[in-house]
């Protein structure tokens, strides 16, 4: 398995600002996701970052809104950029580890926008 | 495209009942299987796996049993707890190109146990 912790757990903020989100992980790992679950909703992944390229997004998601940082195998940001009321959600990082792609997930962070 | 089907809720059921949770999928090629628990505030932790038909996974008296057959991966517990009352996804894996490395999720059911 693996232990996953995010930073902040949670937060409040206003219109139009941006936030970034830290997701730090205790061994090494080739791939990291981040996914979006909105209230009552299921999961819905927002990119796959690889350690030393690009990410890739998935459809409806793009750069200018959610940048990724990957500097290195144990630690990835997601930043949430000109944030509006429909961005209240969890966001949630992963790891795959394992032979059959299981994943392992952080807490989560919990982002109210007024 | 993969994808997964997992029975509405809320799920209400008295503490020592039997749970059943339905989940069926479609996919390409030869998927592995998990169910995820996400406890209230806290993120997704996995909760059982199978990787080939007729495996079953199994963890904290909780079992599902890869069926092939029925494309399904039912998640049963044989008496449930208050301490079980959580929101319960399925999710797959794919194996071959289309799926890559992806996880697809259910729409997650909720159980609620009351004594």
């Amino acid at each position: 398995s693996a232990v996953i912790s995010q930073k902040p757990s949670r937060d409040i903020c206003q219109r139009g600002t941006s936030l970034t989100i830290q997701c730090q992980v205790d061994s090494q790992v080739t791939m990291m996701f981040w996914y979006r679950q909105q209230p009552g909703q299921s999961l819905t992944l927002i990119a796959t970052a690889n350690q030393g390229s690009e990410a890739t997004y998935e459809s409806g998601f793009v750069i200018d809104k959610f940048p990724i940082s990957r500097p290195n195998l144990t630690f990835s940001t997601l930043t949430v950029s000109n944030m509006s009321p429909e961005d209240s959600s969890i966001y949630l990082c992963s790891v795959r580890k394992g032979a059959y792609n299981e994943q392992f997930f952080g807490p989560g962070t919990r982002l109210t926008v007024l | 495209g993969n994808s997964v089907t997992q029975m509405e809720g809320p799920v209400t059921l008295s503490e020592e009942a039997f749970l059943t949770i339905n989940c069926t999928y479609t996919a390409t090629g030869y998927p592995s299987l998990f169910w995820y628990v996400q406890y209230p505030g806290e993120g997704l932790q996995l909760l059982l796996k199978a990787t080939k038909a007729d495996d079953k996974g199994s963890n904290k008296g909780f079992e599902a049993t890869y069926r092939k057959e029925t494309t399904s991966f039912h998640l049963e517990k044989g008496s449930v707890q208050v301490s079980d009352s959580a929101v319960y996804f399925c999710a797959l894996s794919g194996v071959l190109t289309g799926g890559g490395n992806k996880l697809t999720f259910g729409t997650g059911t909720q159980l609620k146990v009351e004594l």
